[in-house]
């Protein structure tokens, strides 16, 4: 079936450093979305990207769509303490339009 | 603007024992609703999603149901608990119509099997 797999698994940097993670799925996907859920927290959706090759940027935040909408990017340029927490990338599921399939996310710890 | 409600937020329920948990989103007609579970340090494991009143969709086989009795309640139920379901439970809902496709989701109920 579909797989949406995201590495790393867990990221540790300081205060400053940037950080990435990525995202890549088994099937082509109409759209990703990115979510972020903070320790203790619900998932909060971030930003869906949807055209081939397409780049956002949110504040610190870049996100990247493949050019052949199987893979996703997200990158954080000198992190804060702020942005501790899981990172989750998702894509439509390929047997429901109704569904998302949910990488199983990339945990960023940032010590000051 | 559209809120998520669910309840109770923690829950300690001995094994064997019954589960409802309720899910209420305000602001908001005809959405897909979803219920999911996160073990702890896990990801998201959707259970069932439901596109209206009475249509359920199941993910997985498990000891779990869902209802769905009302345009805007989604409702997750068990007649026994294993240990095996504790975990994070999450309602999350999105627009049925239109192109967005982005979910959003409750602050969950945090439960624990004893």
């Amino acid at each position: 079936g579909q797989q949406v797999m995201q590495i790393p698994q867990y990221q540790h940097v300081q205060e400053g450093e940037d950080f990435t993670t990525y995202c890549n799925s088994s099937t082509t996907l109409s759209n990703i979305q990115w979510y972020k859920q903070r320790p203790g927290g619900h998932p909060v959706f971030l930003i869906q990207l949807v055209k081939s090759g397409e780049v956002k940027k949110q504040k610190r935040l870049t996100f990247q769509f493949g050019e052949a909408k199987k893979n996703s990017s997200l990158h954080i340029t000198a992190t804060q303490t702020t942005d501790v927490g899981t990172y989750f990338c998702a894509g439509p599921d390929s047997n429901s339009g109704y569904a998302l399939n949910f990488g199983k996310g990339t945990s960023l710890l940032v010590t000051p | 603007s559209q809120t998520i409600h669910q309840w109770p937020a923690t829950l300690v329920q001995p094994v064997g024992s019954p589960l409802s948990l309720e899910c209420t989103v305000e602001g908001t007609s005809n959405p897909n609703l979803y219920w999911y579970r996160q073990a702890a340090g896990r990801g998201l494991q959707l259970l069932f999603y439901s596109v209206g009143i009475g249509q359920i969709s199941s993910e997985v086989p498990q000891n779990l149901s869902a209802s769905r009795p009302q345009d805007r309640q989604f409702i997750l139920s068990s007649k026994k608990l294993l240990l095996s379901d504790s975990g994070f439970y999450l309602c999350a809902w999105r627009p049925r119509l239109g192109r967005a496709n982005e979910q959003y989701f409750g602050p969950g109920t945090r439960l624990t099997v004893t």
